[in-house]
């Protein structure tokens, strides 16, 4: 079936431009994560959605950072007034249900880069 | 907090090679553990995970056991192969609404 997809693959922005990326779950997957990926460092959680609960956003870095998910499946996060230091890639995962030890399904990826 | 530290690359190995990453961490409850690869070019997979303490995890000759008075997820595999390269990452998930992950692995294997 089909897994995680991410779009855009690739997006080369300006400093200070808006910029969305979107994440579609795996079908029926009620759990969805968002994670950045700098160079060099681990994953970073930004925030995590379970089914139609509040979004659990501890990780976002900053108010710039914004999420949402609707009707519990495709999400889109946006970064607004992008930062060259915002430049990562930007990973989506998806579970089946919220649990410690269920397996996350990752996307390929959204790698941005701020110029 | 939570987190997961995990031993620092690069490593290159010859195959047929006995391969240990090394894996410790801290958390406040009782966490899963997990391992994933990433092979170049895709994304990010499961590879073994455990789920309570002297569990063992195993997956494609890998094998990581849950050590919980060491705080240890170890990460072997007895004779690694070229297409074992990849980066490894090591991480926890407490409840399942955060997952910790390590700043990953590379590893290259050599003919």
């Amino acid at each position: 079936g089909a897994g995680v997809s991410q779009s855009p693959s690739n997006k080369v922005t300006e400093k200070g431009k808006d910029v969305e990326l979107r994440c579609d779950p795996i079908s029926g997957h009620t759990a969805l994560y968002w994670y950045r990926q700098s160079l060099g460092q681990g994953l970073e959680f930004l925030i995590y959605f379970q089914g139609n609960s509040a979004p659990d956003k501890s990780g976002l870095p900053s108010d710039r950072f914004s999420a949402e998910r609707t009707g519990g499946s495709v999400s889109t996060l946006t970064i607004q007034r992008t930062q060259q230091e915002d430049s990562a890639v930007y990973l989506c995962a998806s579970s089946l249900v919220q649990s410690s030890y269920n397996e996350q399904f990752f996307g390929p990826g959204t790698r941005l880069t701020v110029l | 907090g939570d987190s997961v530290t995990q031993m620092e690359g690069p490593v290159t190995l010859s195959e047929e090679a006995f391969l240990t990453i090394n894996c410790t961490y801290t958390a406040t409850g009782y966490p899963s553990l997990f391992w994933y690869v990433q092979y170049p070019g895709e994304g990010l997979q499961l590879l073994l995970k455990a789920t309570k303490a002297d569990d063992k995890g195993s997956n494609k000759g890998f094998e990581a056991t849950y050590r919980k008075e060491t705080t240890s997820f170890h990460l072997e595999k007895g004779s690694v192969q070229v297409s074992d390269s990849a980066v490894y990452f090591c991480a926890l998930s407490v409840f399942g609404n955060q997952f910790y992950f390590g700043t990953g692995t590379s590893l290259t294997v050599i003919p």
